[in-house]
């Protein structure tokens, strides 16, 4: 099977922009979580979407958001980027049946907010 | 609040060493336990998981893991490095019976890794 696959792989953007990021799960696998991973913060978990619901949110402001399609695809926007948005953006994809599920990580999106 | 500890940050070794890297979580209940592998330029990895059962797990490329239940350790080994081993290793955790736990994997903050020819 393909893996998880993200688009784009690479962004650069200024302050004030939005942005539109972009994953597919593998085959079959219905459920979709986003992390940020920074050289301060680590990976950190921004949300989880299974048969297009959000089921889980992470700890991030509301100017980060997503959603899924019925086909499992899944898109995260970020509105007014700031500075501190810079980061790689990883999307993970799994069965989703189960909670503690292993999660299948994509190539990621690195950011980079000028 | 759960947290995921790594002991050390960094690690720096010789080729055919010992490797031992230390994860500690703090959750009482019933956890799901990872190690994931990041190599230079490359996506996260699974190395290994446990679930339940016999809690000294093998996984890929000679790695295996021992999960301590009592010390809410989930310790990654590996008898003998290679220079391809140089990568950073995550633990992650997610308990298993909170429906705030969906999807959310608790990672540690990692541990670099470098072999040494």
């Amino acid at each position: 099977k393909a893996g998880v696959t993200q688009t784009p792989r690479y962004l650069i953007k200024t302050r004030g922009q939005q942005v539109t990021l972009s994953c597919s799960p593998i085959s079959g696998h219905r459920s979709v979580s986003w992390y940020q991973q920074t050289p301060g913060q680590g990976l950190q978990f921004l949300f989880e979407y299974f048969s297009e619901t959000q089921r889980n949110k992470g700890n991030f402001p509301g100017r980060f958001s997503g959603r899924q399609f019925s086909n499992s695809r899944s898109e995260m926007n970020v509105s007014t980027l700031e500075l501190g948005d810079s980061a790689l953006y990883l999307c993970a994809s799994r069965a989703g049946t189960g909670m503690g599920e292993t999660q299948y990580f994509g190539p990621g999106t690195r950011l980079l907010v000028l | 609040a759960q947290s995921v500890s790594q002991h050390n940050h960094h690690v720096i070794l010789s080729e055919a060493a010992s490797l031992e890297l230390g994860c500690n979580y703090s959750y009482g209940g019933t956890v799901n336990l990872f190690w994931y592998v990041q190599y230079p330029g490359q996506h996260l990895q699974l190395l290994l998981k446990y679930f339940s059962g016999d809690p000294l797990v093998k996984g890929i490329k000679g790695f295996e893991a021992e999960f301590i239940k009592s010390k809410f350790s989930f310790n990654l080994r590996k008898p003998s490095v290679q220079w391809s081993d140089t990568a950073e290793y995550f633990c992650a955790v997610i308990p298993t019976m909170t429906t705030d736990s969906w999807g959310k994997l608790q990672f540690g903050a990692g541990t670099q890794v470098v072999v040494t020819p």
